[in-house]
């Protein structure tokens, strides 16, 4: 059962226009939340996260919001450039336990120059 | 700077073989995981270690095992490797003990099982 979901596999975007990925969780007692990005044949690498006392972290280019209500965190480029181009993969993790992630599926994020 | 080091790059094994990856990490984390990477299905933890010489299974451990005997290495072991085991394995590493903690990959492996 998919604790974490990406409903969307891939996205296209403009250079320069805002892109929007999406991310939904069920598991209430997730309390920290991560983005990665992921070139081919490379490991995912840490872009940015928010605790859930939060609702919004912004790094540079990227912002991510987070509303626990509806149980959906959302990640925000701006502006695109052509080397976002990679597989993104939300993750959650819950507050207790071993420190375990768990992920989406991913999307894939295209920016057209 | 986190660095996170995986053996292979690329395996090709055989139906039966045994194999062995190996992840090595040189920021004195506590935990260490493994997960295996496939389309449509995104990340599956297959095992983690907190501590050495202790393991815990993640969502998809059979058909593997895994070894902590030092802190800084952790390896995964295919006991008799499957075709269905062919995937993209990645190591990650957290500090530990601190909870909301970002985990940090290795550059994976990717294993083709004939």
């Amino acid at each position: 059962d998919q604790q974490v979901k990406q409903n969307s596999p891939s996205l296209s975007v403009q250079e320069g226009r805002i892109s929007i990925l999406n991310c939904d969780y069920t598991n209430s007692m997730f309390d920290y939340f991560l983005w990665y990005k992921k070139y081919p044949a490379e490991g995912p690498t840490f872009l940015i996260s928010i605790s859930s006392i939060k609702d919004k972290n912004e790094d540079g280019r990227f912002t991510v919001f987070l509303n626990k209500s509806a149980k959906h965190l959302s990640l925000h480029i701006v502006p695109s450039q052509p080397g976002d181009s990679a597989v993104y993969f939300c993750a959650a993790s819950p507050q207790t336990g071993a420190n375990n992630l768990f992920f989406g599926t991913g999307t894939r994020l295209t920016v057209i120059p | 700077d986190v660095k996170v080091t995986q053996s292979s790059r690329y395996l090709v094994k055989r139906t039966g073989e045994k194999v062995f990856l190996e992840c090595v990490q040189d920021m004195d984390h506590e935990n260490m995981f493994w997960y295996r990477q496939d389309p449509g299905l995104g990340l599956r933890l297959i095992y983690f270690s907190y501590d050495v010489k202790m393991k815990e299974k993640g969502d998809i451990p059979e058909g593997y095992s895994v070894s902590r005997e030092k802190k800084e290495r952790f390896s995964l072991i295919l006991e008799s490797a499957s075709t269905n085991q062919t995937s993209m394995y990645l190591c990650a590493t957290s500090i530990g003990g601190a909870g909301q903690e970002t985990q940090y990959f290795g550059p994976g492996t990717r294993l083709l099982v004939l």
